[in-house]
């Protein structure tokens, strides 16, 4: 069964602090894994598509990497406005297009 | 339109009633997605629709539960002799390809009370 665990639960950051979140992931032959941003109240936002192991992709403050078991969401010199749940989500090819999410990881960032 | 539209916003009904949650998609967008979102939790998949069949129902929680999309548009999640412990936000998201990024609606907040 498609499985995603993310680490740590939440992560306080002061404004600047660099460090990165993680997502492990058990899949029958991965088809994508997703990382998107929620912020309260709202519906989840896409940030990155992986699709295969050494690929990696970037958006301002943000980089992604995948490895075969793995996957890291990077943030860099974070800002308060970066605070909010991040998401990470895999399908893999034996369920379809059916997308199995983590429970995220809540990122509070302090100016 | 310009984004994944979801209504009503909440609704708050009583245990055992009838409740219909209605999504409209990015125009153009042949995949659809029902999620449905507990507290401190990821969204949990329902079901998924490629035009107008569902590809896979295999989330939906019991025969409560059904979803619709007659059209390949418009989609309705119709939830029966609703419980408290249906309780959640449901999303409902789309996108262009299979496989591919989804774009996300704010959800609509269920309570049974």
């Amino acid at each position: 069964e498609d499985q995603v665990t993310q680490s740590p639960e939440a992560l306080r950051l002061q404004e600047g602090e660099s460090s990165s979140l993680n997502c492990s992931y058990t899949v029958s032959g991965l088809r994508g894994l997703f990382w998107y941003r929620q912020d309260p109240g709202k519906g989840p936002e896409f940030l990155f598509t992986l699709y295969s192991a050494g690929e990696e992709k970037e958006k301002e403050r943000l980089k992604a990497t995948l490895t075969k078991k793995e996957s890291f969401l990077h943030i860099t010199a974070p800002k308060p406005e970066d605070s909010a749940t991040y998401l990470c989500a895999v399908q893999g090819h034996t369920g379809g297009f059916k997308t199995i999410f983590g429970a995220g990881t809540r990122l509070f960032v302090k100016a | 339109g310009a984004g994944v539209s979801q209504t009503p916003s909440n609704k708050v009904t009583e245990k055992g009633k009838y409740v219909e949650l209605r999504c409209d998609p990015i125009s153009g967008h042949t995949a659809l997605y029902w999620y449905r979102q507990s507290l401190g939790q990821g969204p949990e998949f329902l079901i998924y629709f490629q035009g107008t069949g569902a590809a896979d129902d295999s989330g939906l929680p019991n025969d409560r539960f059904f979803a619709v999309r007659p059209e390949g548009s418009v989609s309705t999640l119709k939830i029966q002799r609703t419980e408290r412990g249906d309780s959640a936000v449901y999303l409902c998201a789309s996108s262009s390809l299979q496989g591919t990024e989804a774009f996300f609606g704010q959800g609509t907040r269920l309570t049974v009370v």
